[in-house]
């Protein structure tokens, strides 16, 4: 069975530094990709980046990159240059198409809180 | 702009009493879910679907429905059997992509709040 787990509950950042979340992930598969997602207080679910397992160079989009260590099965989210609208729950998620109900299905953690501070 | 609406934002259920939330999306994908979400708790998914008139079960599909009859809509039912509904309820869309290793995201809707009166 596929898990995530986000072993930091919350994280407090001083406006404009920057930070990282963790992020590991247990499967036997070789085939798998993984998501991060960003939850505002409103609620809705905002896809942030991805990182496939056969990406030899790690994500990046924008502030956001991906620090992926595939031996440590680990994905974390490393956010630069820490904005006040990025105080939020960041969720880490992952796909495995071989395994599951369903190949599309995806395996979030339980997230991490994100507190930016002025 | 292509997105996904659910409906309501807030809803309310009576003991025994069945309800249903919308699911609309705009952004032509073939896949839609549904998931759960607890109060400091990832999601869960409850049910998806990857083609019109068929759907699957997820993890924590006891006490729901669902039904998916047209490409755009995925409406979910919470039945009387669902002794513990009150919860964050989201809904998702995916194209399916070109190959398993797709890297398409799931996009989300804002979520409707559920809770028994």
């Amino acid at each position: 069975a596929q898990k995530i787990t986000q072993t930091q509950p919350g994280m407090f950042v001083q406006e404009k530094e920057a930070v990282t979340l963790d992020c590991t992930y247990d499967t036997s598969d070789q085939s798998y990709g993984l998501f991060w997602y960003k939850q505002p207080s409103s609620g809705e679910m905002i896809f942030l980046i991805y990182q496939g397992s056969y990406d030899e160079q790690n994500a990046t989009e924008g502030r956001y990159s991906l620090n992926f260590q595939k031996a440590r099965k680990s994905a974390n989210l490393v956010i630069s240059a820490s904005q006040l609208g990025d105080s939020a729950m960041y969720f880490c998620a992952m796909r495995c198409p071989y395994s599951g109900a369903g190949s599309y299905q995806l395996t979030f953690g339980k997230g991490t809180k994100l507190s930016v501070i002025p | 702009d292509g997105g996904i609406t659910q409906s309501p934002k807030y809803l309310f259920r009576k003991e025994g009493q069945n309800v249903t939330l919308s699911c609309e999306q705009n952004l032509n994908h073939d896949a839609m879910y549904w998931y759960r979400q607890d109060p400091g708790q990832g999601l869960r998914l409850i049910y998806y679907s990857q083609i019109v008139n068929d759907f699957q079960k997820g993890d924590i599909a006891e006490g729901y429905s669902v039904s998916r009859e047209k490409k755009e809509s995925f409406p979910l039912t919470v039945t009387s059997a669902q002794k513990n509904p009150t919860a964050f309820y989201l809904c998702a869309s995916s194209a399916l992509g070109t190959s398993i290793y797709s890297n398409q995201p799931q996009h989300f809707g804002d979520g409707t709040r559920l809770s028994i009166l």
